[in-house]
């Protein structure tokens, strides 16, 4: 299985509270992914790195910030959570960029209340 | 976008074969296929992907149509740790793997 790590595994917290999750690889592939899954919309991206400090916008990127500082993690920060914000969160790695399978973490539950 | 279209939910006996069925009229010549599936509780899990031929590998086998407008996953023996909602997903060139997840197919394995 793909050395991928989140954290926390469950989080419940206030609407106006900043959160940050984080995605922990071992397999130093290059690119990783934040998806959100929520019922009647499948996986959607939120936001993808492609290198250390090198950021781009998925789908459902709106309220949401990342930051990779190395290529190891991968943080995604809710700046101010919203109740719409509560979600399971899958992070996701790479090796490239196409033709490659995607690995993913177990996710984690966030709550916001 | 690219999109692709599967059945709400199968149903198999434990031990026989199953073809899950996927149709992507709108791909493009460069699309790979990919099949993830998705166990109770836990985060999509890759099962195969192709361009053009047919793949097999350990878990599963990957049947692409001539003209590429549809494909099917097969399982050759379903197990009850087969019981889970299946992907078919496009991999589309230079979208950086951006790959759109739809609702897939919940597979039910009856013992």
């Amino acid at each position: 299985d793909a050395g991928i790590t989140q954290s926390p595994r469950h989080k419940v917290t206030e609407t106006g509270t900043p959160v940050t999750l984080r995605c922990h690889q071992t397999e130093n592939h290059r690119y990783m992914y934040w998806y959100r899954q929520d019922p009647g919309h499948g996986l959607r991206l939120i936001h993808y790195s492609y290198g250390v400090k090198d950021t781009d916008k998925g789908e459902v990127s709106d309220g949401y910030s990342v930051s990779r500082s190395k290529t190891e993690d991968f943080l995604l920060t809710l700046e101010s959570a919203t109740s719409s914000q509560t979600s399971v969160y899958f992070c996701a790695i790479s090796e490239s960029s196409s033709n490659q399978p995607q690995h993913f973490g177990d996710g984690t539950r966030l709550s916001i209340l | 976008d690219a999109k692709t279209t599967q059945p709400n939910s199968m149903e198999s006996n434990e031990e026989e074969p199953v073809h899950l069925p996927c149709n992507h009229s709108t791909i493009s010549g460069t699309d790979y296929i990919h099949w993830y599936r998705q166990l109770p509780s836990q985060g999509p899990e890759y099962v195969i992907h192709g361009l053009t031929s047919n793949v097999n590998n350990r878990m599963a086998s990957l049947a692409i149509a001539e003209d590429r407008k549809s494909s099917t996953l097969i399982l050759h023996r379903a197990t009850l740790r087969d019981a889970a909602v299946y992907y078919c997903i496009l991999d589309i060139l230079y979208n950086n793997n951006d790959m759109r997840f739809g609702a897939g197919t919940r597979l039910t394995v009856k013992p």
